[in-house]
């Protein structure tokens, strides 16, 4: 069955720090892959989003790459701001008219003034 | 902005009580999700409707059971409330193409 694999947290970083959390993907076909961030106290929300291999999804200063060859989408951020202290959640939904979105366990994230 | 609510953020209830819990979505959408967070188990789906009156079972129905009578509508029913459904109860309304999911704030349930 289809499933997400993220790296287990928690993050911990200094303000202006880079960010990689990675994220690898079992699925049948061609799936499309998205990373959700919930803030303290709130619901998910979309980030990024990618449908197809080798799209790059962007949104915030946070880029995540399609990668089809290494089943992968690493959500990526140069610069991380306190603002950015949240958990991060990658899903995927698999094609073939199934509208079910398949989550990662989420990573923790804490950035450190 | 799509906005999706849900009718309480916080509730506190007794074992065995019965314990509505509502959702309601402005965007028109076709699909309504239900889902519970657990620390360490990330979001797991109990159940979802892609149309009015109609639902199926997610990956942990048991002991839930949902109501869909109007489009915007989508509530999810503990029947009798055990003390392992203390969680946080996440909806969702949401599109095809792609499969883009709005959610709400959630509902923190504690079931004493």
């Amino acid at each position: 069955g289809n499933s997400v694999t993220q790296m287990e947290g928690p993050v911990t970083l200094s303000e202006e720090a880079f960010l990689t959390i990675n994220c690898t993907y079992t699925a049948t076909g061609y799936p499309s892959l998205f990373w959700y961030v919930q803030y303290p106290g709130e619901g998910l929300q979309l980030l990024l989003k990618a449908t197809k291999a080798d799209d790059k999804g962007s949104n915030k200063g946070f880029e995540a790459t399609y990668r089809k060859e290494t089943t992968s989408f690493h959500l990526e951020k140069g610069s991380v701001q306190v603002s950015d202290s949240a958990v991060y959640f990658c899903a995927l939904s698999s094609q073939g008219g199934s509208e079910k979105l398949v989550f990662g366990k989420g990573t923790k994230l804490t950035v450190n003034p | 902005d799509v906005k999706v609510t849900q009718s309480s953020r916080y509730l506190v209830k007794r074992t065995g009580e019965k314990v509505f819990l509502e959702c309601v979505q402005d965007m028109d959408h076709e699909n309504m999700f239900w889902y519970r967070q657990d620390p360490g188990l990330g979001l797991r789906l109990i159940y979802f409707s892609y149309d009015v009156k109609m639902k199926e079972k997610g990956d942990i129905p048991e002991g839930y059971s949902v109501s869909r009578e109007k489009k915007e509508r989508f509530s999810l029913i503990l029947e009798s409330a055990s003390t392992n459904q203390t969680s946080m109860y996440l909806c969702a309304s949401g599109v095809l193409d792609p499969d883009t999911q709005y959610f709400g704030p959630g509902t923190r349930l504690t079931v004493l």
